[in-house]
């Protein structure tokens, strides 16, 4: 069974980047007919689309996130990326990353403050 | 971009009674691929229903899906309290992948 953890802190401050890394477990990423994504989810709302990637290093993103986002794939580590720049409160939010639709990983929350 | 629309918002039932939720898309949804997921309280969400109406992996029979195209349907057969939670849709057949805002079934 494919399980994804993400990793990465949990304070951030204003204007800066955030780093957040996924890693897959029971299955390779390389190879895989799935998008690796992320998702978000700020405090009492919905949920959000970012991103995803495929094995070959090919990246979708959310218009409404482009211009700050990159998504990356390491297939020889089975793990893949997500950097947000120019970090405001509203990216305050849980982080999900997902072989998707099916394999979601635990979530980690990012704080943007000072 | 296909926005998905959830109705109702908030679904008051009681244990036992029969739930139906909908998802509505502003565009046909490629290949069926609309997917239910469910989150309960402080946890991430998981998924029911992938292509429309295939449960995932240990997910019980008291949930199907039916729809295509643009209206889709979750329904949960007779509620067991750990169904009170929040469901989205979520449609993967054309990028940017987009979420419905979610219905929150909660207890009557």
């Amino acid at each position: 069974q494919v399980q994804v953890h993400e990793s990465g802190p949990g304070l951030v401050r204003p204007s800066e980047t955030l780093s957040l890394t996924c890693s897959v477990s029971g299955g390779a990423i390389s190879g895989s007919t799935y998008y690796w994504g992320w998702i978000r989810q700020p405090p009492g709302k919905g949920l959000e689309w970012i991103g995803a990637v495929y094995y070959s290093g090919t990246t979708v993103y959310n218009p409404s996130l482009e211009s700050r986002v990159i998504i990356s794939v390491d297939t020889s580590k089975n793990q893949f990326s997500l950097k947000i720049k120019s970090l405001t409160a509203a990216d305050t939010a849980v982080y999900y990353c997902a072989r998707e639709p099916v394999n979601w990983g635990p979530g980690t929350l990012v704080t943007v403050s000072s | 971009e296909n926005v998905l629309t959830q109705s109702p918002g908030i679904l008051s039932l009681s244990p036992g009674e029969r739930a139906t939720l909908s998802c509505r898309a502003s565009q046909s949804v490629r290949l069926n691929y609309l997917a239910w997921l469910q989150q309960r309280p402080g946890q991430a969400p998981r998924l029911l229903i992938s292509g429309a109406s295939n449960r995932a992996t240990g997910i019980p029979d008291r949930f199907s899906g039916s729809g295509s195209g643009t209206d889709f349907t979750l329904t949960i057969s007779r509620l067991e309290p750990e169904d009170f939670a929040v469901y989205y849709c979520q449609q993967y057949g054309n990028f940017p992948f987009t979420f419905g805002p979610g219905t929150k079934v909660e207890i009557k």
